[in-house]
């Protein structure tokens, strides 16, 4: 079984739209979580931290579900630029980064 | 501030031939992971150091791959013989220490090298 399980979509949305990404983890002694963002061709980036009590930055709000074991990331009015791959990660004690196999979006005009 | 840098942005090599990435962490950062990414696989975490040191290689696919930190700003993967399967593109990370809850706990990759072993 995968460390982390995402939906691999893609999903294609208008701008404006509001999209939601969720992931699963196996290790329940995971530690941190994470959202990472890969544009085509690029290296991925830290797009945010998800906490316990979950957490917003501007237009993405990420929450975080210990007893299910469940991530999920909402955005909000979408842009183009926003089109890329989204990425969960989980660290566990060990500081070993798990990677999911990524959730794929494409916003149209 | 220079962030993880990366050599050869791409590699085309021949099955059989040995094959070495390059890596240079960010300063002052105590871990170093190599990764290896695939349409079917994804990113898949290979091997990674703490202080030059590795502590867990337990990615690396077979005895064929090889990984050193001979000190804190450099680290190569060497594959010896390169098979076709091994066509990827491959990261380098880097991390501080982590010293809490997700604050300081952040992946800065570099721009990767794209291997294709014909």
């Amino acid at each position: 079984r995968k460390e982390v399980e995402q939906d691999p979509g893609p999903f294609n949305v208008p701008e404006g739209a509001t999209v939601a990404f969720n992931c699963t983890y196996s290790n329940s002694a995971s530690q941190s979580f994470f959202w990472y963002r890969q544009d085509c061709r690029k290296e991925p980036k830290l797009l945010m931290s998800v906490y316990s009590s979950g957490n917003e930055d501007g237009r993405f709000t990420a929450q975080l579900n210990r007893a299910s074991q469940y991530i999920s990331l909402l955005i909000r009015d979408s842009k183009l630029s926003d089109s890329a791959t989204y990425l969960c990660v989980v660290k566990t004690g060990f500081n070993k980064f798990y990677f999911g196999s990524g959730t794929k979006l494409n916003v149209k005009p | 501030d220079a962030g993880v840098i990366q050599s050869p942005r791409h590699e085309v090599t021949e099955m059989g031939q040995e094959v070495t990435l390059r890596c240079k962490p960010i300063s002052g950062h105590d871990y170093l992971f190599w990764y290896r990414q695939t349409m079917m696989r994804g990113l898949e975490l290979l091997i990674y150091f703490n202080n030059n040191v590795p502590i867990d290689d337990s990615g690396m696919p077979e005895d064929r791959f090889s990984a050193k930190m001979p000190n804190a700003s450099f680290s190569t993967l060497k594959i010896q013989p390169s098979e076709p399967r091994d066509s990827a593109v491959y990261f380098c990370a880097s991390s501080p220490a982590g010293t809490g809850p997700a604050t300081n706990e952040k992946l800065f990759f570099g721009s990767g090298t794209q291997l294709s072993v014909l």
